[in-house]
């Protein structure tokens, strides 16, 4: 089974508008953290943001914000007002287990922001 | 700071040779990763450093070897490459024992023909 998955291959949004990229994952491990990246048609990996299992805040980093629902398994992204600068690949990335070093990626969900 | 830095950015292959690639972080993270991007995928993780001394496999280990020379530096080393092995290579770090951050270098795009 995927652990983490990525269902929107492709998403188009106007600019300024806000933008949720979906993630949901599979474990059993109740110590798990979840990642989000982006990668710019440049190529370089771009840490956004971290949520870990037992915070009960959802994380937030500037205009981006993690949408942690537990129960559903889902750790959507979440871009407020957006930008031209937005427009790349984004990934969802797993941790599962305290003290594990090992991340599984999505497949990734390309954004492209329209003027 | 220059973060994490790779060596070479790009390189090309025969089937059969061999090559080493450099990655170097001045962030003082204990510890030390290497991913494979291959197009349309995410990543997926070849070889880690938990800390100086140690390494383990990942995901994807067969056809390669890693040495982690000292803190600073973790090297991938393709003994004999496959075209199978064309892919884009990334290097990370990050500080802590638990992974809450994870940063990249450039990458390196290989070749092999």
């Amino acid at each position: 089974a995927q652990k983490i998955t990525q269902t929107q291959p492709g998403m188009f949004v106007q600019e300024k508008e806000a933008v949720t990229l979906d993630c949901t994952y599979d474990t059993s491990d109740p110590s798990y953290g979840l990642f989000w990246y982006k990668q710019p048609s440049s190529g370089e990996m771009i840490f956004l943001i971290y949520q870990g299992s037992y915070d009960q805040q959802n994380a937030t980093e500037g205009r981006y914000s993690l949408n942690f629902q537990k129960a559903r398994k889902s750790a959507n992204l979440v871009i407020s007002a957006s930008q031209l600068g937005d427009s790349a690949m984004y990934f969802c990335a797993m941790r599962e287990g305290q003290g594990a070093q090992k991340l599984v990626f999505g497949q990734g969900t390309r954004l492209t922001i329209n003027p | 700071n220059a973060g994490v830095t790779q060596t070479p950015k790009f390189q090309v292959l025969k089937t059969g040779q061999s090559m080493t690639l450099q990655c170097a972080q001045d962030m003082n993270h204990n510890s030390m990763y290497w991913y494979r991007q291959d197009p349309g995928m995410g990543l997926r993780l070849i070889y880690y450093s938990a800390s100086e001394g140690t390494t383990d496999k990942g995901e994807v280990p067969n056809g390669y070897n890693v040495s982690r020379l000292n803190k600073r530096e973790f090297s991938l080393r393709l003994e004999s490459a496959a075209p199978s092995q064309t892919s884009v290579y990334f290097c990370a770090s990050s500080p802590g024992l638990t992974v809450t951050s994870q940063f990249f270098g450039p990458g390196t795009r290989l070749t092999v023909l």
